[in-house]
């Protein structure tokens, strides 16, 4: 079947560390996305990318920082900058502004 | 003004009830409408897109104005099952973001 796997689903970092969340897809879409949730708050965007090799900051980059090497593939890094990481990371793709995005099932990150 | 805005609730009604929920959205460029659900720590799942002639899925009914800039849902006989939280997504006009509301909470009632 054909969906976005995110991982890990848990994940707990250190303060001063960087981390780095996966996010894969098998349905042949071009853009991809990363989003933040926060409890009481809508989904906040941090990154995007429409093609292979190319992405843009959304409203919440400071950081955060990604890479596109594969259409399949969209990591997204948390790094020490990011001073208050702590919520829920959700993962998206779409064909196109028509048809919504499908999400992977998000990876939950806490700063211990 | 936020892009999109959302009653967060919580609704509380009982089984069988019909509840609607709106949504506002900011930008008149906005060209496509998305009605998702997300379940308590878990990620969200469209539930139906939005067009101007309404559209309508079972007991779920989506109607956009866009004259006013506003959405809608409506649940009619709702179950237990339909307890979530709904977001409100609207795209920003170009380019395929988008634009999530905060949620609003409904809560099924024996």
């Amino acid at each position: 079947d054909g969906g976005i796997t995110q991982s890990p689903k848990y994940l707990f970092r250190k303060e001063g560390q960087n981390v780095t969340l996966s996010c894969e897809q098998n349905l042949n879409h071009d853009a991809m996305y990363w989003y933040r949730q926060d409890p009481g708050q809508g989904l906040r965007l941090i990154y995007y990318s429409q093609i292979v090799n190319d992405f843009q900051k959304g409203d919440i980059a400071e950081g955060y920082s990604v890479s596109r090497e594969k259409k399949e593939s969209f990591p997204l890094t948390v790094t020490s900058a990011q001073k208050n990481p702590t919520a829920f990371y959700l993962c998206a793709s779409s064909w196109d502004r028509y048809y919504g995005y499908t999400f992977g099932s998000g990876t939950r990150l806490t700063v211990v | 003004r936020k892009e999109v805005e959302q009653d967060p609730g919580p609704f509380n009604v009982p089984e069988g009830a019909t509840v609607a929920f709106n949504c506002t959205y900011s930008n008149s460029a906005s060209q496509s409408f998305f009605w998702y659900r997300q379940d308590c720590r878990k990620e969200p799942k469209l539930l139906m897109s939005v067009y101007s002639s309404g559209n309508e899925d079972g007991r779920f009914t989506a109607q956009l104005n866009r004259a006013s800039q506003y959405i809608s849902l409506l649940i009619r006989d709702s179950k237990l099952s339909d307890s979530a939280t709904y977001l409100c997504v609207v795209n920003r006009g170009t380019g395929n973001q988008f634009y999530f509301g905060t949620g609003t909470s409904l809560t099924v009632i024996p």
